[in-house]
Formats: structure tokens, C-alpha cells, sequence
């Protein structure tokens, strides 16, 4: 069973710090894994999706990365903005089945102090 | 554009009644996914309609519990005899392909459940 978890669970750095959030999981068969942001009362932002094959992704300030191999994928931040603080899903796809349901991790609540 | 809307966006129900939550996805998305939000449980996936082939119902947490989506476009999650853990953040998502690279999901705001 695919289980995906997110370390940590909260963050709380200075504005302009670059900072890493780290996702993990157990059964390397992925389609894909995606990244999403949810902001308090909100529904989700899907910030970068990585395709198996791929190792990153890149847009703007975020960089994603995937190792599929080892079961993990980072979030990079770059000069990190009041603006960024939220919570930060990972979800990775299945790649057995005919199905596009996502798996998520708990998430990490980031929050970036002016 | 519109992006997924679901409906209403709260909900305060008493135990033992049926609820049912709307959602409109993305015109011209053929998925259509359920989920759920809810504290300590994280988010989980309920249910995926995907065209007209059998809709994945793998998430579906008891019998209670049913959806459908009409004409391939709205769906309606039903909860019946709703029970006090079925309070959650019910959250619909949509995708224009099942394979290939823009098969990114486009979350509605959610309907937040509350049952007293």
C-alpha cells in the first residue's frame, strides 16, 4: 500500500531564507507526482507536477525534484516571501491500476515572518 | 476561465440525515474526482469518475456513501445517515486527460460538513 509522508510537518523561517521541504514515499511504481499549495479556507494550487521519468521540475521560485529510485521528491523555495506561507501537499499517482486518484502526505504548514 | 465551483460551501446537518454536495468541474475535464479533508486523517481519496468507463468507488468509506456524475460533466456526492465522523472538508477536483503530461488536478474551495 502507497503511503507518503512529509517531513516536517511545520517550518517557520525569516523572509529571504531558502528553504527545502521534503516528501517520501513507500512504492516507487508512480505515474507521477504533483505538488500542491492549500492556503487556510482554501481549495488547492497545483504549483509543479513531475512525470515519472522526469527528475525536475522548475516555475519561477520552485524547484521540484524526483528520485524515484530512493522514493523522493524535495520542494525547493528560493528567497522565500511572507506571500509563501501555506500548506504544502505532496501527492503521488499510482502507477498500477487504470486510475488517476492521488495519495497525499499530511503536509507541511510553512509559515515565511517579515 | 471557471475553474472547478462546488456547492454549497458549508453545510450544518443534524445526525441521521442526507446530505448531498455539488460539484461543477472544469468545462471540458472528462475526470472527476472526489476527496475528503479532514483533521488527522489528512486528505483521501473518495471516489474518480473518468468518461463513461466505471468510476473508480475504491475510496468510498461505507455504503453510506455514493456519487454520481450526470451527463459528464456535474457530479453529486450523497452521504446518507450522516454520522458525527463524517465531518470533513469534502474537496472535487477535475482533469482534462487521464494520461499524459496535463493530467494536473484543478481543485474546487471544498464544502465544509458539519454534523452536529
Amino acid at each position: 500500500k502507497q503511503e507518503v509522508t512529509q517531513i516536517p510537518a511545520a517550518l517557520s523561517v525569516p523572509e529571504g531564507e531558502n528553504l527545502v521541504l521534503n516528501c517520501s514515499f513507500t512504492d516507487s511504481a508512480i505515474y507521477n507526482l504533483q505538488w500542491f499549495r492549500q492556503d487556510p479556507g482554501k481549495g488547492l494550487t497545483s504549483l509543479l507536477l513531475i512525470q515519472s521519468s522526469q527528475r525536475e521540475q522548475t516555475s519561477g521560485r520552485l524547484n521540484a525534484s524526483l528520485d524515484k529510485s530512493s522514493g523522493r521528491s524535495t520542494l525547493y523555495i528560493a528567497a522565500s516571501q511572507p506571500g509563501d506561507s501555506a500548506t504544502y501537499l505532496c501527492a503521488v499517482r499510482p502507477g498500477s491500476g487504470n486510475t488517476g486518484k492521488l495519495i497525499f502526505g499530511q503536509g507541511t504548514t510553512l509559515q515565511v515572518k517579515p | 476561465g471557471a475553474g472547478v465551483s462546488q456547492s454549497p460551501s458549508n453545510k450544518v446537518t443534524e445526525k441521521g440525515k442526507d446530505v448531498e454536495l455539488r460539484c461543477d468541474p472544469i468545462s471540458g475535464h472528462t475526470a472527476l474526482y472526489w476527496y475528503r479533508q479532514s483533521l488527522g486523517q489528512g486528505l483521501e481519496f473518495l471516489i474518480y469518475f473518468q468518461g463513461n468507463s466505471a468510476p473508480d468507488k475504491s475510496g468510498l468509506p461505507s455504503d453510506r456513501f455514493s456519487a454520481e456524475r450526470t451527463g459528464g460533466s456535474v457530479s453529486t456526492l450523497t452521504i446518507q445517515r450522516t454520522q458525527q465522523e463524517d465531518s470533513a472538508v469534502y474537496l472535487c477536483a477535475s482533469s482534462p486527460l487521464l494520461a499524459g503530461y496535463t493530467d494536473t488536478q484543478y481543485f474546487g474551495p471544498g464544502t465544509r460538513l458539519t454534523v452536529l
